[in-house]
């Protein structure tokens, strides 16, 4: 199964918005609800910021938003902070019964 | 809260077996509400899923490492593990066991190395 296809890097100014994109195809990101969206600081566990497209666990800021169209996956960060800068990953269920990442993406606040 | 915690060698041979315990708390192995996986991610690198087992006893993996993965659970312990056979220096990575979709543990670095 190959990687779902993300921007290597993604940057901002504090307070702008950005948006970061996964690209899969109709066997996974195109065929499901199931597409999550993680954030990891260097060094520690990537933690969990969008499950299901769009819904947020408990706990993880209401700046962060995820949508789907096609087979394409966003994850939206308003209000961009410091504490934002990190790497996001998404994920999505596939029609194997299996998962699979995406790339990365590095997002850089300005 | 759900909390994960993996164990195993840090150090392991080429040819020879990767096996990794994930002791969960605040949850059940035994229930339907997770699928107990393992992500692992080579230094520097992005994230690859592993694999995963259902409650029922279902288990999937990654097709590229299919034919040396074996994820099992065991009930009495409330535990759950991979075992990565003939590996290679390629295997070296953080390994995370996972109660996906939601919980993360702190992840254990596995050298490949003789």
């Amino acid at each position: 199964q190959s990687a779902l296809t993300q921007a290597a890097s993604v940057s901002g100014s504090p307070g702008q918005s950005i948006t970061i994109s996964c690209t899969g195809t109709s066997s996974d990101v195109g065929a499901y609800k199931y597409v999550s969206w993680y954030q990891q600081h260097p060094g520690k566990a990537p933690q969990l910021m969008i499950y299901e497209v769009s819904d947020r666990p408990s706990g993880v800021s209401n700046r962060f938003s995820g949508s789907k169209s096609g087979n394409t996956a966003s994850l939206t960060i308003s209000g961009l902070q410091a504490e934002d800068e990190a790497d996001y990953y998404c994920s999505s269920y596939t029609s194997s019964s299996t998962y699979v990442f995406g790339t990365g993406t590095k997002v850089t606040v300005l | 809260q759900v909390q994960l915690q993996e164990s195993g060698p840090g150090l392991v041979k080429p040819s020879q077996t990767l096996s990794l315990t994930c002791t969960v708390s605040g949850a059940s192995v035994s229930s339907g509400t997770y699928y107990w996986s393992w992500v692992r991610q080579h230094p520097g690198k992005g994230l690859e899923w592993i694999g995963y087992v259902h409650y029922g006893g279902n288990t999937y993996s990654n097709p590229s490492l299919k034919s040396r993965v074996t994820i099992s659970v065991d009930t009495s312990k409330n535990q759950f593990s991979l075992r990565l056979t003939s590996v290679t220096a390629a295997d070296t990575a953080v390994y995370y066991c996972v109660a996906w979709d939601g919980y993360w543990g702190q992840g254990s670095l596995v050298t490949v190395t003789s």
